[in-house]
């Protein structure tokens, strides 16, 4: 799948801050950050729709999204803790009158030491 | 609030056996229903979506009737394959500005 790109694809961090980046080349006007853990279903961090940020609440403020414009989205994380330890990600999709599937990239697989 | 939820696995099955994973949604709006399927190292990608209540979707053998009754949308398959070993996910959109909510997954091993 190259229509959603993400890198890095593997991620191995101690205490340290680091971002995540995300293209997507299908002309999407919303994307996501999911944060997939072991065994679990993906769980939406935060979505971009024309710019604008939703934020899951339970999200913890070390993790910034940054939507520089609609096409690319980064995520910020600073000073990872062992429980971020997940596949991160990103996805896109069209937000119209009618609800599109997402299209998923491949993921950034976060190990935190 | 919205909610899914679904056959709680693992599930395995022989080759050439039918499949069913159950799948149950709450929401007090009209939602688009979706089945996700997601191989080891992917990312989830659709099988296919129903967007209207009474509607069938279906693709690479496997289909699910958005039943607005029961709530439910239950995925079948009459003859599954080693390759339809994965994880599979059932979601909702509540079609009022929210997004996407994905139930637990069923992870479906086909062994020969």
């Amino acid at each position: 799948n190259t229509k959603i790109t993400q890198s890095p694809r593997y991620l191995i961090l101690g205490r340290a801050n680091k971002s995540l980046e995300c293209e997507q080349h299908l002309g999407h006007n919303a994307m996501y950050w999911y944060k997939q853990s072991a065994e679990k279903p993906p769980e939406l961090m935060f979505l971009y729709n024309l710019k604008q940020l939703i934020r899951n609440e339970t999200v913890p403020s070390r993790f910034i999204p940054e939507c520089p414009d609609s096409s690319k989205l980064l995520l910020h994380i600073s000073a990872v803790d062992p429980e971020d330890s997940a596949v991160y990600f990103c996805a896109s999709s069209r937000r119209d009158s009618s609800n599109e599937r997402l299209f998923f990239g491949h993921g950034t697989k976060l190990s935190v030491l | 609030g919205d909610s899914v939820t679904q056959t709680e696995g693992p599930v395995t099955l022989s080759e050439g056996t039918s499949l069913t994973v159950n799948c149950s949604y709450e929401t007090k709006q009209y939602p688009t229903l979706f089945w996700y399927v997601q191989y080891p190292g992917e990312g989830p990608q659709l099988l296919f979506k129903v967007p209207k209540a009474n509607e069938k979707g279906s693709n690479r053998g496997f289909e699910a009737t958005y039943n607005k009754e029961a709530t439910s949308f239950h995925l079948q398959k009459a003859s599954v394959q080693e390759s339809d070993s994965a994880v599979y996910y059932c979601a909702l959109d509540a079609n009022s500005g929210t997004y996407q909510r994905f139930g637990t997954g069923t992870k479906l091993q086909v062994v020969p």
